[in-house]
């Protein structure tokens, strides 16, 4: 079955613009998050959507948010975007459940570099 | 929140050589992952183990979830083992789960 699928692969944008980045889930995951990767920082949680509803949020700031779609499928957008804001972002998809439904498995994400 | 600590940092091997990769957590865990990032950079899942021990391969990994570790063991290596290894907890928060990273151990295997 197909995997997590992240669309584009590469971005490059200029300080100040916006960028919508999407992901679409295994069939039959519920459960999206998505994660910032960082030399700096290293991987961190940003938020996550089950049912279209945002359930978690990491720390970060207000310009970064997403949206879930009745089919699974998640966007996430940064606004007002900063240098620091360049980074591998990772999608995970999992049926969202307990036990073994919060086995998350990852898109090849999305390199995105603001210059 | 949990804290997740890999160690080594890095590795570097001979082909054929056996190594051991550990991860250690700060507090009780749903469940833990192993992934191999490639260098392409996806996370590739290699083990769901929230606890005791699974074998895929050359690669094994066990989790003793009461002393708050796991260990990746990786035998007869090969040049295409190279890459960082990462170990994440999954935690319930709010009312969802969320993945704590470690901050991995970058292997490199020599021909």
């Amino acid at each position: 079955k197909a995997g997590v699928t992240q669309t584009p692969r590469y971005l490059i944008k200029t300080r100040g613009q916006q960028v919508t980045l999407s992901c679409s889930p295994i069939s039959g995951h519920r459960s999206v998050s998505w994660y910032q990767q960082t030399p700096g920082q290293g991987l961190q949680f940003l938020f996550e959507y089950f049912s279209e509803t945002q359930r978690n949020k990491g720390n970060f700031p207000g310009r970064f948010s997403g949206r879930q779609f009745s089919n699974s499928r998640s966007e996430m957008n940064v606004s007002t975007l900063e240098l620091g804001d360049s980074a591998l972002y990772l999608c995970a998809s999992s049926k969202g459940q307990g036990g073994t439904g919060t086995e998350a498995f990852f898109g090849q994400g999305t390199r995105l570099t603001v210059v | 929140g949990i804290q997740v600590e890999q160690s080594p940092p890095d590795l570097i091997l001979q082909e054929g050589a056996n190594s051991t990769l550990r991860c250690n957590f700060s507090d009780s865990v749903n469940n833990l992952q192993w992934f191999h990032q490639n260098p392409w950079g996806q996370l590739i899942n290699l083990f769901y183990i929230p606890s005791g021990t699974k074998q895929n391969g050359r690669l094994s990994a066990t989790t003793v979830a009461t002393e708050r570790y796991s260990l990746l063991y990786i035998s007869s290596s090969q040049t295409t083992d190279s890459g960082v290894y990462f170990c994440a907890v999954v935690t319930r928060e709010a009312a969802g789960n969320k993945l704590t990273f470690g901050g991995g151990t970058r292997v490199l295997v020599k021909p």
